[in-house]
């Protein structure tokens, strides 16, 4: 099956600093990426998403950028505070609709 | 409203036993999965569900069996539990577009 995988396990920022949680991917035929929040105790929480005909896609304090090139995908927090400290997952989509998630990165945000 | 809702949230059971964890989603979605996340917060999915058809079935133990009695409902149903279940499970349910939503997750420990 698919791989997808993350630079760093953990991440630690300071509060009101912009944090960026990267992911790399196998498959070329992917055409949907997601990224999920998951708070301690929770399930994942969807964020933001991407369709490979973008590059890049702006939300409330979060930005997604996708390179088909490299095939890396990144998340970007802007402002960081203490209630985005989670594990952030990324999830890619190719063919049927089955996700295949990335191992996590725990984010830390430094008050 | 919860979306997706699971129960029990915590479910402690000595090996050997066999048990149920239910899933239920109010959003009308035709597919819903079931998903393992281990103890490094990997999550992989294990089955899912689309108008009472099995679609995929990831390499998971015969052991564990998904029961459908609606269109709202998928279960989980885990016979001889073994110290290797012990996970967190998660329901989806899917969104149009490709975004899953997940449930709260149920905390299992086999002793």
């Amino acid at each position: 099956g698919e791989s997808v995988g993350l630079h760093l396990p953990t991440l630690s920022v300071q509060e009101g600093d912009n944090s960026i949680i990267n992911c790399a991917y196998s498959n070329s035929a992917s055409d949907y990426f997601i990224w999920y929040k998951q708070e301690s105790g929770k399930g994942p929480q969807f964020i933001i998403d991407i369709r490979s005909n973008m590059d890049k896609r702006q939300g409330q304090r979060v930005t997604v950028l996708l390179n088909k090139t490299v095939k890396h995908l990144s998340l970007q927090i802007a402002a960081t505070q203490p209630g985005d400290s989670a594990v952030y997952f990324c999830a890619e989509k190719s063919g049927a609709n089955n996700l295949f998630f990335g191992t996590g990165t725990r984010l830390t945000v430094i008050p | 409203d919860t979306a997706v809702s699971q129960t029990p949230k915590y479910l402690v059971t000595q090996m050997g036993n066999d048990k149920s964890i239910k899933c239920e989603q109010n959003l009308g979605h035709d597919t819903m999965y079931w998903y393992k996340q281990d103890s490094k917060k990997f999550l992989k999915i294990m089955f899912s569900y689309n108008n009472k058809e099995l679609i995929i079935n990831e390499t998971v133990p015969n052991r564990f069996s998904p029961k459908s009695p609606d269109k709202a409902h998928l279960n989980l149903h885990i016979n001889s539990l073994e110290l290797g279940d012990s996970a967190v499970y998660f329901c989806a349910s899917l969104i149009e577009g490709g975004t899953q939503y997940f449930g709260p997750g149920t905390r299992l420990l086999v002793l």
